[in-house]
Protein backbone atom coordinates (compact mmCIF):
# COMPACT_ATOMS: atom_id res chain seq x y z
CA UNK A 1 0.00 0.00 0.00
CA UNK A 2 2.03 3.14 -1.45
CA UNK A 3 1.62 5.80 1.08
CA UNK A 4 3.34 8.39 -0.88
CA UNK A 5 3.69 8.25 -4.56
CA UNK A 6 5.86 9.20 -7.28
CA UNK A 7 4.04 8.41 -10.76
CA UNK A 8 6.95 9.53 -12.87
CA UNK A 9 10.18 7.11 -12.65
CA UNK A 10 12.37 9.76 -14.48
CA UNK A 11 12.31 13.07 -15.88
CA UNK A 12 14.78 15.14 -18.24
CA UNK A 13 15.40 18.84 -18.00
CA UNK A 14 17.41 20.86 -20.34
CA UNK A 15 20.00 23.13 -17.99
CA UNK A 16 18.68 26.70 -16.76
CA UNK A 17 15.31 25.27 -17.13
CA UNK A 18 12.63 24.55 -14.17
CA UNK A 19 12.67 21.13 -13.23
CA UNK A 20 9.04 20.35 -11.25
CA UNK A 21 9.17 16.82 -9.31
CA UNK A 22 5.49 15.81 -8.46
CA UNK A 23 4.63 13.50 -5.31
CA UNK A 24 0.70 12.42 -4.37
CA UNK A 25 -0.28 11.33 -0.77
CA UNK A 26 -2.80 8.93 0.74
CA UNK A 27 -2.65 9.53 4.09
CA UNK A 28 -4.24 12.58 5.95
CA UNK A 29 -2.92 12.18 8.95
CA UNK A 30 0.91 12.98 7.66
CA UNK A 31 1.87 17.34 9.06
CA UNK A 32 5.58 17.16 7.77
CA UNK A 33 7.04 16.47 4.23
CA UNK A 34 10.19 16.25 2.73
CA UNK A 35 12.65 15.72 -0.13
CA UNK A 36 15.74 13.73 -0.20
CA UNK A 37 18.08 13.85 -2.95
CA UNK A 38 20.13 10.57 -3.29
CA UNK A 39 23.39 10.21 -5.55
CA UNK A 40 24.06 6.47 -6.32
CA UNK A 41 26.26 4.54 -3.40
CA UNK A 42 25.35 7.34 -1.36
CA UNK A 43 23.00 8.16 1.51
CA UNK A 44 19.73 10.54 0.88
CA UNK A 45 20.36 13.74 2.22
CA UNK A 46 17.83 16.23 3.07
CA UNK A 47 17.35 18.55 0.65
CA UNK A 48 14.06 20.57 1.51
CA UNK A 49 11.03 20.34 3.82
CA UNK A 50 7.39 21.52 4.66
CA UNK A 51 5.30 21.57 7.34
CA UNK A 52 1.26 20.59 6.41
CA UNK A 53 0.48 24.17 7.56
CA UNK A 54 2.02 25.59 4.83
CA UNK A 55 1.39 25.70 1.25
CA UNK A 56 5.10 26.74 0.38
CA UNK A 57 8.82 26.77 0.97
CA UNK A 58 11.76 28.94 -0.36
CA UNK A 59 15.72 27.47 -0.09
CA UNK A 60 17.25 28.81 -2.68
CA UNK A 61 16.95 27.44 -6.05
CA UNK A 62 14.67 24.99 -4.36
CA UNK A 63 10.91 25.23 -3.65
CA UNK A 64 8.37 22.94 -2.39
CA UNK A 65 4.60 23.74 -2.68
CA UNK A 66 1.58 22.25 -0.76
CA UNK A 67 -1.74 21.53 -1.93
CA UNK A 68 -3.36 19.57 1.57
CA UNK A 69 -6.75 19.73 -0.13
CA UNK A 70 -5.55 17.49 -3.79
CA UNK A 71 -2.83 15.85 -1.45
CA UNK A 72 -0.25 17.15 -3.68
CA UNK A 73 3.30 17.94 -3.38
CA UNK A 74 5.91 19.49 -5.62
CA UNK A 75 8.98 20.31 -6.32
CA UNK A 76 10.86 22.84 -8.05
CA UNK A 77 14.26 23.75 -8.92
CA UNK A 78 15.07 26.76 -11.24
CA UNK A 79 17.70 27.40 -12.99
CA UNK A 80 18.37 23.80 -13.09
CA UNK A 81 22.00 22.65 -13.10
CA UNK A 82 24.01 19.51 -13.96
CA UNK A 83 25.05 18.84 -10.39
CA UNK A 84 20.92 18.24 -9.84
CA UNK A 85 21.18 15.20 -11.47
CA UNK A 86 20.33 12.30 -9.23
CA UNK A 87 17.42 11.00 -8.17
CA UNK A 88 14.69 12.55 -5.53
CA UNK A 89 12.75 10.93 -3.14
CA UNK A 90 9.63 12.27 -1.36
CA UNK A 91 8.57 11.32 1.99
CA UNK A 92 6.14 12.61 4.43
CA UNK A 93 5.67 11.75 8.82
CA UNK A 94 2.54 12.20 10.65
CA UNK A 95 2.43 14.10 13.86
CA UNK A 96 4.69 12.49 16.78
CA UNK A 97 5.61 9.59 14.32
CA UNK A 98 9.27 8.13 14.09
CA UNK A 99 9.27 6.37 10.48
CA UNK A 100 9.58 8.62 7.36
CA UNK A 101 7.51 7.40 4.79
CA UNK A 102 9.62 7.14 1.03
CA UNK A 103 7.87 7.49 -2.42
CA UNK A 104 9.58 5.21 -5.26
CA UNK A 105 12.09 8.27 -6.45
CA UNK A 106 12.06 10.16 -9.44
CA UNK A 107 15.31 10.34 -11.50
CA UNK A 108 16.55 13.40 -12.42
CA UNK A 109 18.34 14.27 -15.78
CA UNK A 110 19.67 17.60 -16.40
CA UNK A 111 20.57 17.67 -20.06
CA UNK A 112 23.40 19.86 -21.25
CA UNK B 1 31.83 17.15 12.51
CA UNK B 2 31.71 13.22 10.85
CA UNK B 3 28.55 12.02 9.77
CA UNK B 4 26.45 8.79 10.15
CA UNK B 5 29.18 5.98 9.37
CA UNK B 6 27.78 2.59 8.06
CA UNK B 7 30.16 -0.57 7.38
CA UNK B 8 30.75 -2.38 5.56
CA UNK B 9 29.54 -0.26 2.69
CA UNK B 10 29.63 -4.02 0.95
CA UNK B 11 28.61 -7.39 2.69
CA UNK B 12 28.58 -10.48 0.59
CA UNK B 13 26.93 -13.69 2.15
CA UNK B 14 25.79 -16.89 1.39
CA UNK B 15 22.20 -18.16 1.65
CA UNK B 16 22.08 -19.15 5.63
CA UNK B 17 24.77 -17.19 6.29
CA UNK B 18 24.65 -14.42 9.18
CA UNK B 19 25.27 -10.53 8.20
CA UNK B 20 25.89 -8.16 11.09
CA UNK B 21 25.23 -4.08 9.78
CA UNK B 22 26.81 -1.55 12.07
CA UNK B 23 25.76 1.93 12.06
CA UNK B 24 27.46 4.99 14.47
CA UNK B 25 25.15 7.87 14.35
CA UNK B 26 26.44 11.43 14.58
CA UNK B 27 28.19 12.85 17.39
CA UNK B 28 25.47 13.97 19.69
CA UNK B 29 22.79 11.80 18.51
CA UNK B 30 21.10 9.10 20.49
CA UNK B 31 18.13 8.05 17.87
CA UNK B 32 18.83 5.85 15.13
CA UNK B 33 16.84 4.85 12.47
CA UNK B 34 17.39 1.50 9.96
CA UNK B 35 15.93 1.42 6.80
CA UNK B 36 15.87 -0.80 3.21
CA UNK B 37 16.05 -0.22 -0.13
CA UNK B 38 14.90 -3.00 -2.58
CA UNK B 39 15.52 -2.95 -6.51
CA UNK B 40 13.88 -0.22 -7.75
CA UNK B 41 12.02 0.92 -4.80
CA UNK B 42 11.81 3.99 -2.25
CA UNK B 43 13.52 3.58 1.04
CA UNK B 44 11.16 1.68 3.64
CA UNK B 45 11.34 2.16 7.76
CA UNK B 46 12.41 -1.09 9.66
CA UNK B 47 13.40 -0.09 13.37
CA UNK B 48 13.42 2.78 15.54
CA UNK B 49 16.17 2.73 18.32
CA UNK B 50 17.22 4.82 21.36
CA UNK B 51 20.08 3.90 23.34
CA UNK B 52 19.44 0.35 24.86
CA UNK B 53 15.83 1.06 23.77
CA UNK B 54 14.08 -0.26 20.70
CA UNK B 55 10.93 2.14 20.05
CA UNK B 56 9.44 1.34 16.64
CA UNK B 57 10.17 -1.97 15.45
CA UNK B 58 6.59 -2.44 13.55
CA UNK B 59 8.55 -2.81 10.01
CA UNK B 60 10.97 -5.32 10.78
CA UNK B 61 10.29 -8.64 9.40
CA UNK B 62 8.98 -11.31 12.48
CA UNK B 63 11.63 -13.30 11.92
CA UNK B 64 15.15 -13.57 11.45
CA UNK B 65 16.09 -9.96 12.03
CA UNK B 66 16.80 -7.93 15.09
CA UNK B 67 18.51 -4.89 16.07
CA UNK B 68 20.12 -2.77 19.39
CA UNK B 69 21.82 0.10 20.16
CA UNK B 70 23.61 -0.51 22.82
CA UNK B 71 24.88 2.09 26.07
CA UNK B 72 28.36 1.89 24.24
CA UNK B 73 29.07 1.08 20.55
CA UNK B 74 27.49 1.37 16.92
CA UNK B 75 23.90 0.11 16.04
CA UNK B 76 23.49 -3.06 14.81
CA UNK B 77 21.41 -4.41 12.71
CA UNK B 78 21.54 -8.43 12.50
CA UNK B 79 20.01 -10.62 9.84
CA UNK B 80 20.25 -14.19 10.53
CA UNK B 81 19.77 -17.29 7.89
CA UNK B 82 19.63 -14.72 5.19
CA UNK B 83 18.02 -15.72 1.99
CA UNK B 84 18.20 -14.04 -1.54
CA UNK B 85 15.35 -11.50 -1.01
CA UNK B 86 17.35 -10.10 1.94
CA UNK B 87 19.93 -8.54 -0.53
CA UNK B 88 19.16 -4.88 -0.48
CA UNK B 89 20.92 -1.49 0.71
CA UNK B 90 20.47 -0.81 4.19
CA UNK B 91 20.65 2.51 5.53
CA UNK B 92 20.60 4.09 8.96
CA UNK B 93 19.84 7.44 9.97
CA UNK B 94 20.37 9.17 13.09
CA UNK B 95 18.17 12.37 14.69
CA UNK B 96 19.46 14.60 17.79
CA UNK B 97 15.82 13.36 18.93
CA UNK B 98 12.86 11.93 17.38
CA UNK B 99 9.99 14.29 17.03
CA UNK B 100 8.26 14.86 13.37
CA UNK B 101 10.20 18.00 12.23
CA UNK B 102 13.29 16.84 13.44
CA UNK B 103 15.80 16.07 10.65
CA UNK B 104 17.13 12.61 9.65
CA UNK B 105 20.61 12.16 8.69
CA UNK B 106 21.54 9.28 6.43
CA UNK B 107 24.61 7.12 6.09
CA UNK B 108 25.89 5.85 3.09
CA UNK B 109 24.08 2.39 3.29
CA UNK B 110 25.46 -1.13 3.27
CA UNK B 111 24.61 -2.71 0.31
CA UNK B 112 23.74 -6.40 0.86
CA UNK B 113 24.24 -9.60 -1.60
CA UNK B 114 23.15 -13.16 -0.88
CA UNK B 115 24.10 -15.41 -3.09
Amino acid sequence: DQQVKQNSPSLSVQEGRISILNCDYTNSMFDYFLWYKKYPAEGPTFLISISSIKDKNEDGRFTVFLNKSAKHLSLHIVPSQPGDSAVYFCAARGNRDDKIIFGKGTRLHILP
Amino acid sequence: NAGVMQNPRHLVRRRGQEARLRCSPMKGHSHVYWYRQLPEEGLKFMVYLQKENIIDESGMPKERFSAEFPKEGPSILRIQQVVRGDSAAYFCASSHSGTSGTEQFFGPGTRLTVL
